[in-house]
């Protein structure tokens, strides 16, 4: 399977637990991006990268919340000190010059 | 900061009946681009528009770019129950992408 995968694909944690996803993106796709998406609701941007650099990051976004992607291929997000609020699915998507976005079957965080 | 509405939210339809969603900007849009998110599935790109005026046309859907890049439409002819699923529409200037709210179509078959 050549497309983007994510792990893990369900998570359940307790509030204040921290939590790490991971995304690999398609091969040789050098722009990647976060979103989390509520019910009802679409994809929220997060944070997007061009290979390994962080070059926008949404101001929603609190201090809890850090991605990394250090060697311009896969991409972790973390949450530390979890909250009920931040429940949703986390999707990522990669992309290449030609701007289409390929998605990532998503995470689905569940903080009890 | 910058939002992407669409309407409507949802939207019933017979099978064989068209389909419509909207979505505006009160900003110039970008790009714009069209994805549709099955029940429990991820968002699948469509299409992508980019200059004013542009019309695209992928089988039975056609997909609309507004004169003033800030609002475009997505218009399904004839539905079919494979077409059930959320319409996202996207702006994707610059290295943030904004995703409206989407529309759910419901086909009755």
């Amino acid at each position: 399977d050549t497309g983007v995968s994510q792990d893990p694909r369900h998570k359940i944690t307790k509030r204040g637990q921290n939590v790490t996803f991971r995304c690999d993106p398609i091969s040789e796709h050098n722009r990647l991006y976060w979103y989390r998406q509520t019910l009802g609701q679409g994809p929220e941007f997060l944070t997007y990268f061009q290979n390994e650099a962080q070059l926008e990051k949404s101001r929603l976004l609190s201090d809890r919340f850090s991605a990394e992607r250090p060697k311009g291929s896969f991409s972790t997000l973390e949450i530390q000190r979890t909250e009920q609020g931040d429940s949703a699915m986390y999707l990522c998507a990669s992309s290449s010059s030609t701007d289409t976005q390929y998605f990532g079957p998503g995470t689905r965080l569940t903080v009890l | 900061g910058q939002q992407v509405m669409q309407i409507p939210q949802y939207q019933h339809v017979q099978e064989g009946e068209d389909f419509t969603t909207y979505c505006n900007s009160s900003t110039t849009l970008s790009n714009i681009q069209w994805y549709k998110q099955r029940p429990g599935g991820h968002p699948v790109f469509l299409i992508q528009l980019v200059k004013s005026g542009e019309v695209k046309k992928q089988k039975r859907l056609t997909f609309q770019f507004g004169e003033a890049k800030k609002n475009s439409s997505l218009h399904i002819t004839a539905t079919q129950t494979t077409d059930v699923g959320t319409y996202f529409c996207a702006d994707t200037g610059g290295f943030k992408t904004i995703f409206g709210a989407g529309t759910r179509l419901f086909v009755k078959a």
